[in-house]
């Protein structure tokens, strides 16, 4: 059965840094394309980065040079190292596998997430 | 800056139909946007409705169905239920490796 489980939210104060991790079970992280999306307080999914398969990684331009995806194979675990932390970086952090063939890309599965506050 | 738009809010009566569209700033969409849909209720992490345009997910009632109605993606309710009454995001791959979400519609079955 996959699961996906985030952990690391919190909250934090503006400027600040923070750690989100995803706990995969199932299937290997280092072999799918794996995402996270993010959903501010009452507002819509907004896509925040992937990492594909070969590590190649992608970001939105409203989180583009402070935050960071990475993954550990060892652990089968996805990270979103978020720096310079902003009040608007407040949301739910979804993790999603992004399933990725020829002729096929979506996000298939997801976790439950974890709420990310920053506010002083 | 590429948007995805769709409508904000929509209302079917119980056993009707409802298309929900998804619109890329951009241009028109087509399947190499890899056109998906989401559902989800208050609370709840999104669950994958379709994808691929028109493939429904694992579990998925037939009543929903995807497809491409001229520059638009689409999702057609046909038969609404009660618990169908939730929010629908569609997702769009706009190349360089980004995605981009709609804003979603909020359905009301009443």
């Amino acid at each position: 059965e996959v699961q996906l489980v985030e952990s690391g939210g919190g909250l934090i104060q503006p400027g600040g840094s923070l750690r989100l991790s995803c706990a995969a079970s199932g299937f290997t992280v280092r072999t799918n394309y794996m995402t996270w999306v993010r959903q501010a307080p009452g507002k819509g999914l907004e896509w925040v980065s992937i990492i594909h398969s070969a590590g190649s990684t992608y970001y939105a331009d409203s989180v583009k040079g402070r935050f960071t995806i990475s993954r550990d194979n060892s652990q089968n675990t996805l990270y979103l190292q978020m720096n310079s932390l902003r009040a608007e970086d407040t949301a739910v952090y979804y993790c999603a596998r992004a399933f990725r063939e020829v002729g096929e890309y979506y996000f298939d599965y997801w976790g439950q997430g974890t709420l990310v506050t920053v506010s002083s | 800056q590429t948007v995805v738009t769709q409508e904000p809010s929509f209302s079917v009566s119980p056993g009707g139909t409802v298309t929900l569209t998804c619109v890329l700033s951009s241009g028109s969409v087509s399947t190499t946007n890899y056109p998906s849909w989401y559902q989800q209720t208050p609370g709840q992490a999104p669950r994958t409705l379709i994808y691929n345009t028109n493939t429904r997910s694992s579990g998925v009632p037939d009543r929903f169905s995807g497809s491409i109605l001229g520059n638009k993606a689409a999702l057609t309710i046909t038969g609404a239920q009660a618990e169908d009454e939730s929010d629908y995001y569609c997702a769009l791959y706009v190349g360089g490796g980004i995605w981009l979400f709609g804003g979603g519609t909020k359905l009301t079955v009443l």
